[in-house]
Parts: C-alpha cells; sequence; structure tokens
C-alpha cells in the first residue's frame, strides 16, 4: 500500500506570516511528485512537478524542495496573503504508467 | 475556452438507476483519468487511458465502466447505482503518460448523489 502523508491537516496564519508544510511519500521506486492548490468550489491546479533529488522550484512567494532518498517535500509560503487560502496537495508517482497517489491535503487558511 | 469540462456538475438519481458523466479535454493531451473524491475528501484514482487504451484500472466494482471513444474523451457510465456511489468524480487529463514532467489538468468535477 502505497501512502502519501501531509502535515498538518490544517493550518491557520494571519497576513504577512510564512509558512510550510510537509509532505512524505515512499522513498523507493521514486518517479515524480507533484503539488497542486485546490481553491474551494474550483479545480485542483498543478503548481510544481518535481522528479529530481534535491530540486527546488519557485513560482512567485510559493516554492518547493523534493528529497527523493528520505522520501518528503516541503511547500514554503513566504508571505502569506488571503489569496493563498486553499488546500495544497501533493501526490506521488511512482513510474511511468503509473497514475498519481494524492495526499489527503493541508488547508491553509489566512487571515488579514 | 474551458480545459477539461465534466457534464453534467450535478446529478442527482435514485438507486438502482445508470447514469453517465462525460468528460471532454481540449489540450490535445494523450492520457486522461477519473478520480473519485470520497467523504474524507481524498482523491483517489479510478482509471486512466492513454490515447483510448486503458491503463490503470484500480480496484473498482464492475458496475463503473469507462469508455474512451477517441483521445480527447473519456466518460464513466454507472450501472445499478448504490447509495455508496455517492461522491465528486473528477476527471482530468496530461500529456505524457510515460513522461515525468506534466501536470495534471482537472475538470470542475460532477457531484453525483444518489438517494
Amino acid at each position: 500500500i502505497l501512502n502519501v502523508e501531509q502535515s498538518p491537516q490544517s493550518l491557520h496564519v494571519q497576513e504577512g506570516d510564512s509558512t510550510n508544510f510537509t509532505c512524505s511519500f515512499p522513498s523507493s521506486n521514486f518517479y515524480a511528485l507533484h503539488w497542486y492548490r485546490w481553491e474551494t468550489a474550483k479545480s485542483p491546479e498543478a503548481l510544481f512537478v518535481m522528479t529530481l533529488n534535491g530540486d527546488e522550484k519557485k513560482k512567485g512567494r510559493i516554492s518547493a524542495t523534493l528529497n527523493t532518498k528520505e522520501g518528503y517535500s516541503y511547500l514554503y509560503i513566504k508571505g502569506s496573503q488571503p489569496e493563498d487560502s486553499a488546500t495544497y496537495l501533493c501526490a506521488f508517482r511512482r513510474g511511468a504508467g503509473t497514475a498519481l497517489i494524492f495526499g489527503k491535503g493541508t488547508t491553509l487558511s489566512v487571515s488579514s | 475556452d474551458t480545459a477539461v469540462s465534466q457534464t453534467p456538475k450535478y446529478l442527482v438519481t435514485q438507486m438502482g438507476n445508470d447514469k453517465s458523466i462525460k468528460c471532454e479535454q481540449n489540450l490535445g493531451h494523450d492520457t486522461m483519468y477519473w478520480y473519485k473524491q470520497d467523504s474524507k475528501k481524498f482523491l483517489k484514482i479510478m482509471f486512466s487511458y492513454n490515447n483510448k487504451e486503458l491503463i490503470i484500472n484500480e480496484t473498482v466494482p464492475n458496475r463503473f465502466s469507462p469508455k474512451s471513444p477517441d483521445k480527447a474523451h473519456l466518460n464513466l457510465h454507472i450501472n445499478s447505482l448504490e447509495l455508496g456511489d455517492s461522491a465528486v468524480y473528477f476527471c482530468a487529463s496530461s500529456q505524457g503518460q510515460g513522461a515525468s514532467n506534466y501536470g495534471y489538468t482537472f475538470g470542475s468535477g460532477t457531484r453525483l448523489t444518489v438517494v
């Protein structure tokens, strides 16, 4: 059974705070790790796709790192804004021809 | 233009009925998926098609039958609906089933309620 674990389950921060979430996945047979942003009443949107150990990706105030040897990825949000409020999903892929296995997500709420 | 469109958006039906959910993508992607969001908001893979060929078929009751008439469409037909089938079903697509660098594009979901 492949488990993708995300923590914390939910998080509430003030506008301007920086925050980070963790995604843990099996470290064997790694192929790719995805991060998605899922706003209420919308569909998940891809943020990052990472494939190499040590990968770091950045999009505006959001960045992600990847450690495939120990099986974890961090998502960082610098200077959180209310519009960052969403559920952040990570998803693991163990090989070509396999589908993404999603974690349960971290729900971020940012207050102004 | 909607990249991945699902119809209907909402579907309320009685137990025992047969229903279909349609999905179309205009991105030119070669791989499409059906995911089910369960009561705990967890996205679980059901099926995946690559160029009209079934490549992933997870442990799903055989009352669920996907059909892909062409690589831009992946429909989901459900026979003899049960209360437990109530969920939100998401269609998604990606380019490069064998490649690792592509994110999925999701549809807006179909909320199925079986009464």
